[in-house]
């Protein structure tokens, strides 16, 4: 059971560049998310989704494109990197909604980009 | 629209002493509480959640958590801290009146335990 896997772990881009940062669970969970990590600002949220075939905007979505085919598989693609988005990104998943049962976020090791 | 707030950067306390990181949420629908640590190039890992029921949650390492609807508060506290418990900190809010599961979290607040 691997959990949340992200790749790849380290990757500098120039500006303008596109690129695609790959994440699967295997741990059948309906919901998906991706999340960037700067110094002073916390997590914030970039898109998500509840399921194969949905994906919604989070906090900050701009530069940035969501699928989801599988309900394994969500890919983050940047279209025409910015400096701006030089950041840490992190893909989590959990069971969706939430009650009683699950919940909880599990995180994959993230993903350092940089933009120059 | 969810929010949270962690109003401390930074958190110092001695080895063996209490320790409490401050958070307080606001939320329109019924508040699902989580608190998140995250060590040094890693991701991050779940410590305890309020999802209902009792106002005193207990997670991992020893670490608990005390909701307080009036104040929407959700403090994460330990009776003795160890030098390992230094950290980042996270605490997260997801509306529970969502079936979205969104979960926005606070801008972390940094622990260090000093022997």
């Amino acid at each position: 059971n691997a959990g949340v896997t992200q790749t790849p772990k380290f990757q500098v881009l120039k500006t303008g560049q596109s690129m695609t940062l790959q994440c699967a669970q295997d741990m059948n969970h309906e919901y998906m998310s991706w999340y960037r990590q700067d110094p002073g600002m916390g997590l914030r949220l970039i898109h998500y989704s509840v399921g194969a075939g949905i994906t919604d905007q989070g906090e900050v979505p701009n530069g940035y494109n969501v699928s989801r085919s599988t309900t394994e598989d969500f890919p983050l693609r940047l279209l025409s990197a910015a400096p701006s988005q030089t950041s840490v990104y992190f893909c989590a998943s959990s069971y969706r909604g939430g009650g009683g049962v699950g919940g909880e976020l599990f995180f994959g090791e993230g993903s350092r980009l940089t933009v120059l | 629209a969810q929010s949270v707030a962690q109003p401390e950067d930074q958190v110092n306390v001695a080895e063996g002493n209490p320790l409490t990181v401050k958070c307080t949420y606001s939320v329109s629908g019924n508040p699902y509480l989580f608190w998140y640590v995250q060590y040094p190039n890693r991701g991050l890992q779940f410590l305890l959640k309020y999802i209902t029921g009792d106002n005193l949650v207990k997670g991992s390492y020893g670490f608990e958590a005390e909701f307080n609807k009036s104040q929407t508060s959700f403090h994460l506290k330990k009776p003795s801290a160890l030098v390992s418990d230094s950290a980042l900190y996270f605490c997260a809010v997801r509306d529970g009146s969502s079936n979205t599961g969104k979960l926005i979290f606070g801008q972390g607040t940094t622990l260090q335990v000093k022997p």
